[in-house]
């Protein structure tokens, strides 16, 4: 069966610090994959996805960035971290024309 | 774009009766529909999902409807339980190349009570 993974569970940074967070899938190969945020415990926000290694899809300007390294593999980074940006971050996958499953999250608080 | 609308916000039931859960979209293209229970501090987790060529989805005690033409569709839950206390989430779809693109609704707090 597939399982998502997410590190860290739980982080908190300063403001201005780097951010890297992991997201690993098992069991499917070639998934599609996706970063979401949601503030306050509603509004599922998308943020990217990737359909391949190397492809990824801005869906809002922000200062965060996505990369694909490897197949079930996908990472959300930050150079430098705003208030803005703390929320519950949410990696999720999906398999072409099928459901969207997410991981268990990272809760993410800038300070 | 799609936009969905959900209501209500909040939802208050007494443990064994029943709840329901309503969401529009927007875009008549939409052809997917699923539904998530989100607990406090987890990720959200698929419950059910219906596809627009489909009427109605029942799963024991949880249950999906979809009016293609009136473009809304519902969650209801049966003999509701203190378990099923979450904040529910729709979701309409349309497919975009190979990856599909979830519009949510703003979400509604369920809560059960004894």
């Amino acid at each position: 069966s597939q399982t998502i993974h997410q590190w860290p569970a739980t982080l908190v940074q300063p403001v201005g610090s780097p951010l890297s967070l992991e997201c690993t899938v098992e069991g499917t190969s070639n998934p599609n994959l996706y970063w979401y945020r949601q503030a306050a415990g509603r509004g599922l926000q998308l943020l990217f996805y990737s359909v391949g290694i190397g492809q990824i899809s801005s869906e809002v300007p922000q200062n965060l960035s996505a990369s694909r390294p490897q197949d079930r593999q996908f990472i959300l980074s930050s150079k430098k971290l705003l208030l803005s940006d703390s929320g519950f971050y949410l990696c999720a996958w999906s398999v072409s024309g099928q459901a969207l499953y997410f991981g268990p999250g990272t809760r993410l608080t800038v300070t | 774009g799609e936009n969905v609308e959900q209501h209500p916000s909040t939802l208050s039931v007494q443990e064994g009766d029943s709840a329901v859960i309503k969401c529009t979209y927007s875009d008549s293209a939409s052809n997917y529909f699923p539904w998530y229970k989100q607990e406090l501090g987890k990720g959200p987790q698929l419950i059910i999902d219906i596809r627009s060529n489909v009427g109605e989805k029942k799963d024991q005690r949880i249950a999906v409807t979809l009016n293609k033409t009136a473009k809304h569709f519902s969650l209801h839950i049966t003999e509701t339980q203190p378990e099923d206390s979450a904040v529910y989430f729709c979701a309409a779809s349309i497919s975009s190349g190979s990856a599909r693109q979830l519009t949510f609704g703003s979400g509604t707090q369920l809560t059960v009570l004894p």
